[in-house]
Parts: C-alpha cells; structure tokens; sequence
C-alpha cells in the first residue's frame, strides 16, 4: 500500500538557521510529490511539486525539495528560517494517472526568535 | 475571491444530530475533493468527484456520510446522526482535470465538534 513517512513531528529552529524536513514515500512507481503548509487557521497551500526532471525543485518562500529516488526521499529545505515560517507541513504524494493524494502526518515547524 | 470556499467554518453540535457542510470549488474545476484531517494527522482522504459523479467513497466514510455535487458545481457534505468520534476538521479542495496530478487548492476547512 502506498505510504507517506514524515518521521518529524515537531521541529525546532531559530531564526536564520538552516531547516530540512524529512519525508519517505513507499509506492510501486516513482510518484508526484508535493509539500503542503498550513498556518493556523489557514488552508493547506502548495509550496513545491516534483513531476520529473531535475531533481531538486525550488518553491514558494524559498523553499527547496531534492528527489531521491534511491532514497524514496523528497525532503523540503530552506537555507535561512524566517519567524513566519513556524506551521504545519506536508508531504503528499499521488501516482500518476491517480487521483488520490496521500498525506504524511506532517511536521509542526517551530521558530525560536 | 476566487478561491475555494466552506461554509460553515465552525460548527458544534449535539450527539445524534445531523451536519451538512457546503464547499464552493474554483469555478473552471473539475475534480472535488473532501478530505478529513483530525488534530495530529495530516489529511485522509473521504471521497471525490469528478464534475457530479462520485468516483471514490473511502471505507473511513460510513453510511451516515453522504457527499452529493449536483451539476458538477458546489458539494455538499451530509453527516448523520453524529457521534463524538466525527469532530475533526473536513476540508475541500478542487483541481484541474488537465493538471492530473497538479495542484490541489484547498480551502479553509469547516470544523465540527460534536458534544
């Protein structure tokens, strides 16, 4: 069955630090994957997505997500942490011709000033 | 806005009675989607639709859920005779057809509580 790893909970920087959020995918084929963030009393809103081709994909918000296929990895990065990024975040991934996201259970992101 | 709407955002409720929550999709999509996302988890999918007809039902929807979108429009989100175990939050989102594995837009979310 597919599956969607984010093995985070919660995460806790500071501000200007660098940040790397985990997530694993199980699928039979090389997915679509996405990483999602929610802000408290906010819809989820796309950060990235990564069909094919270049391997690491560049986001809203400077943020980044390198695909490893060896690794069944897609991890979200950001070099330089701002306060306004401390939300929930999720990994999705769905097979192509699919319609069925599948969701990670996120990672609550917290920023120390 | 363009955006996708849910009404209501907040609603509570007594045990046994019966919820309806509405989802406004982005007007050109195709493809609706309701999911339902409890606190700690990320969220599961319920069902989906494809202009009106109901593609997918997920085995965490019982039979006291019922999703309807008629003429492919708006959806609607029935939950009867709720129990305690129903609060969580249930959100829509809406996509293209033609981006078949793009982007789901999401809208705020309608959370229920069930007393």
């Amino acid at each position: 069955a597919q599956s969607v790893t984010q093995p985070d909970i919660h995460i806790t920087v500071s501000e200007g630090a660098s940040l790397e959020l985990r997530c694993n995918y199980s699928y039979g084929a090389t997915p679509y994957l996405f990483w999602y963030v929610q802000s408290p009393g906010q819809g989820l809103q796309l950060l990235l997505k990564y069909f094919s081709g270049d391997t690491l994909v560049q986001g809203i918000k400077g943020f980044e997500a390198e695909f490893k296929r060896s690794q069944s990895s897609f991890n979200l990065r950001k070099p330089s942490v701002h306060w306004s990024d401390a939300a929930e975040y999720f990994c999705a991934v769905v097979r192509s011709g699919t319609y069925k996201y599948i969701f990670g259970t996120g990672t609550r992101l917290k920023v120390l000033a | 806005d363009t955006g996708v709407s849910q009404d209501p955002r907040h609603k509570i409720t007594k045990r046994g009675q019966n919820v309806t929550f509405r989802c406004d999709p982005i007007s050109e999509h195709n493809r609706l989607y309701w999911y339902r996302q409890t606190l700690g988890q990320g969220p599961e999918f319920l069902t989906y639709f494809q202009n009106e007809a109901q593609l997918e039902k997920s085995r965490l929807l019982s039979d006291r859920f019922s999703a309807e979108r008629p003429k492919g429009s708006f959806s609607t989100l029935e939950i009867q005779r709720t129990e305690q175990g129903d609060s969580a939050m249930y959100l829509c989102a809406s996509s293209l057809t033609e981006a078949n594995t793009g982007e789901l837009f999401f809208g705020e979310g309608s959370r229920l509580t069930v007393l």
